[in-house]
């Protein structure tokens, strides 16, 4: 499954909004209606860490301004009001079926 | 706390092997699948292969199907990934990653391996 993610840059005024699509080649959709569509921001240094699992659900520690929107094959990343930690790449990734991909990543930069 | 932590990387010339590890606490690691990925230089992640709770089953993306291993020791409570026939292009972070709810998380800080002569 190629997941495409755009756009590939994406730079933020502070407070300001912003949205990150990831497009899969097939429907993520599995027979219990979760889609299974994975979400992580990758700090500058750091290693991936988790912001939604099973394409909506936030995990632990996530700030409410993060949401994720779509189904099926469309997918958006929404922040509702960038801050200056929320800098790094996000990626989407698929588990739905082998080998597990990823989108090739967006940069979020403060301008 | 969940924690993995990976060692094991280092310089190696091409045509030459390496063996990775990761140490598992805070979890009972024989309940998990568990997964290697890596990200090249300035590239993105890339998954490279996985394996369930007992050992038993493992799977990898093609590009290193019958040059990596991977195998886990749940009295060690450790993964492991034996890469041998190392190309420059398999230069990256590798990262070990417990799987949960359909996702990975944690992921270990990484490990640097360089291919290079």
């Amino acid at each position: 499954i190629v997941m495409t993610q755009s756009p590939l840059s994406l730079p933020v005024t502070p407070g300001e909004p912003a949205s990150i699509s990831c497009r899969s080649s097939q429907s993520l959709l599995r027979s219990d209606g979760f889609h299974q569509l994975t979400w992580y921001l990758q700090k500058p240094g750091q290693s991936p860490q988790l912001l939604f699992y099973l394409a909506s659900n936030r995990a632990s520690g996530v700030p409410d301004r993060f949401s994720v929107i779509g189904s099926g094959t469309d997918f958006m990343l929404k922040i509702s009001r960038v801050e200056a930690e929320d800098v790094g790449a996000y990626y989407c990734m698929q588990t739905l079926q082998g080998p597990i991909t990823f989108g090739q990543g967006t940069r979020l930069e403060i301008k | 706390e969940v924690q993995l932590v990976e060692s094991g990387g280092g310089l190696v010339q091409p045509g030459g092997s390496l063996r990775l590890s990761c140490a598992a606490s805070g979890f009972t690691f024989s309940n998990y699948w568990m997964a290697w990925f890596r990200q090249g230089p300035g590239r993105g992640l890339e998954w490279m292969a996985g394996i369930n709770p007992d050992g038993s089953e493992s799977y990898y993306v093609d590009s290193v199907k019958g040059r990596f291993t991977i195998s886990r020791d749940s009295a060690e409570k450790s993964l492991y990934l034996q890469m041998n026939s190392l190309r420059v292009e398999d230069s990256a972070v590798y990262f070990c990653a417990r799987a949960d709810k359909s996702s990975y998380d944690p992921w270990g800080q990484g490990t640097l391996v360089t291919v290079a002569s």
